[in-house]
C-alpha cells in the first residue's frame, strides 16, 4: 500500500529552526517532494531529492534517505510568514517525469513571536 | 513563472446538479494536467491524469462518468462533477508539470465545492 506520515501540528517561535519530518511507504519512488500550502491557496514548490542526502536552497533545506523512507524539512530564521502546511508527497512509478505525486496529510506549522 | 490558474474559486450547488471547474496553464502549454481532490484535513488524493487530445486515466475509486473530463486544447482541461451529492463537497485542485521533462508540478488554487 501507499503510505506518508508527517505530524499533524508544529509550533515554533520566530528566528528559530524547525525540522518536519516525513516517513513512507510507496510501491515505487521516483522522488520526494516538499511543498507549502497557505490555507485556501494553491501549494507551491518548496524542494525535490531524488538521491540521498541533504538539498539546501537559502533557508529551507531538505534531507532524502531512501534505505529509511525518510526526509526531512528544515526550515531556518523562521519568519511569521512560514506559518503555513507543509506537504510530503513522493511520485510514484507511472507517468515517468510527469507521474502522480502521493501527498501526506500535510503538517500545520504555527510560528509564535 | 509559470502559472496555473482554476475557475471558479468557490461554488456552491444544489444537489443532483452538475458543475464544470476549469484549469488553465497561463504562460505553458500542458499535454499533461492531474485532478486532486482534498477533504478537510486529509492528503491531496489524485483523481484522474487528464491528456490532452485523449482520454482522462482515472485512478481507482474514482467514477469516471461522474468526474468528466476534458482536456481539450494545450492549456485547458476541465472537470465536471455530474449529478452532484453533499460527498462530493470538497476542494479540487489541478496542477500540470511545465513541460514533459520537468519534475515540478505548479498547482491551482483550488476550487471549493460545497453540494448543499
Amino acid at each position: 500500500g501507499q503510505n506518508i506520515d508527517q505530524p499533524t501540528e508544529m509550533t515554533a517561535t520566530e528566528g528559530a529552526i524547525v525540522q518536519i519530518n516525513c516517513t513512507y511507504q510507496t510501491s515505487g519512488f521516483n522522488g520526494l517532494f516538499w511543498y507549502q500550502q497557505h490555507a485556501g491557496e494553491a501549494p507551491t514548490f518548496l524542494s525535490y531529492n531524488v538521491l540521498d542526502g541533504l538539498e539546501e536552497k537559502g533557508r529551507f533545506s531538505s534531507f532524502l534517505s531512501r534505505s529509511k523512507g525518510y526526509s526531512y524539512l528544515l526550515l531556518k530564521e523562521l519568519q511569521m510568514k512560514d506559518s503555513a502546511s507543509y506537504l510530503c508527497a513522493v511520485r510514484g512509478n507511472y507517468g515517468g517525469s510527469q507521474g502522480n505525486l502521493i501527498f501526506g496529510k500535510g503538517t500545520k506549522l504555527s510560528v509564535k513571536p | 513563472g509559470a502559472v496555473v490558474s482554476q475557475h471558479p474559486s468557490w461554488v456552491i450547488c444544489k444537489s443532483g446538479t452538475s458543475v464544470k471547474i476549469e484549469c488553465r496553464s497561463l504562460d505553458f502549454q500542458a499535454t499533461t494536467m492531474f485532478w486532486y481532490r482534498q477533504f478537510p484535513k486529509q492528503s491531496l488524493m489524485l483523481m484522474a491524469t487528464s491528456n490532452e487530445g485523449s482520454k482522462a486515466t482515472y485512478e481507482q475509486g474514482v467514477e469516471k462518468d461522474k468526474f468528466l473530463i476534458n482536456h481539450a486544447s494545450l492549456t485547458l482541461s476541465t472537470l465536471t462533477v455530474t449529478s452532484a451529492h453533499p460527498e462530493d463537497s470538497s476542494f479540487y485542485i489541478c496542477s500540470a508539470p511545465r513541460d514533459r521533462g520537468s519534475y515540478e508540478q505548479y498547482f491551482g488554487p483550488g476550487t471549493r465545492l460545497t453540494v448543499t
